[in-house]
């Protein structure tokens, strides 16, 4: 069973620019949930999607945003890139909306 | 959202030492998670508890569920060099979103 697929894996953006991130959940998984790691800010809970609809928001502004399509397969965008934006995002996914997670290998942002 | 406690933030352990992390709740939890994040990965899930008081193991590892459901706490006995990582605890609140604590690195020295 093939686990949690995150692309790309490292990205290089520029302050302003905007940025999509992809997330394949394990299959029959419908729960998919994004979170922002840095050193200092540990797990921040950025959204989650359950059977397309967004279930859950973080604390984090209207620059992020996701969305999840009908094969559970997610998408986080995020525009106006700062430089604070720069971190590990982790894509997780779930059977049901409590149950344990399972997380991908994430996608390292960096703005420069 | 609720928000998980975790303590110590650090933990720097000589191989064979114990170590304990621990997560405090205000509220109520319904449930708790335990995942283990090593170096340069991903977090991996560990264990869950759902019942009050309820104690579990893996091996060397040691999970426990406060009679109260509002703390949980995870023991290491002997450490190993295998064991080095961040160690977070979780928990869904009514919302059901999955929600992190702080987590503990735990460094073990040979």
């Amino acid at each position: 069973k093939a686990g949690v697929t995150q692309t790309p894996r490292y990205l290089i953006k520029t302050r302003g620019q905007q940025v999509t991130l992809s997330c394949s959940p394990i299959s029959g998984h419908r729960s998919v949930s994004w979170y922002q790691q840095t050193p200092g800010q540990g797990l921040q809970f950025l959204f989650e999607y359950f059977s397309e609809t967004q279930r859950n928001k973080g604390n984090f502004p209207g620059r992020f945003s996701g969305r999840q399509f009908s094969n559970s397969r997610s998408e986080m965008n995020v525009s106006t890139l700062e430089l604070g934006d720069s971190a590990l995002y982790l894509c997780a996914s779930s059977l049901h909306r409590d149950t344990e997670a399972f997380f991908g290998q994430g996608t390292r942002l960096t703005v420069v | 959202g609720q928000q998980v406690m975790q303590i110590p933030q650090y933990q720097h352990v000589q191989e064979g030492e114990d170590f304990t992390t621990y997560c405090n709740s205000s509220t109520t939890l319904s449930n708790i998670q335990w995942y283990k994040q090593r170096p340069g990965g991903h977090p991996v899930f560990l264990i869950q508890l759902v019942k009050s008081g309820e104690v579990k193991k893996q091996k060397r590892l040691t999970f426990q569920f406060g009679e109260a459901k509002k703390n949980s706490s995870l023991h290491i006995t002997a450490t190993q060099t295998t064991d080095v990582g961040t160690y977070f605890c979780a928990s869904t609140g009514s919302a059901r979103q999955l929600t992190f604590g702080s987590g503990t690195q735990l460094t073990v020295l040979p």
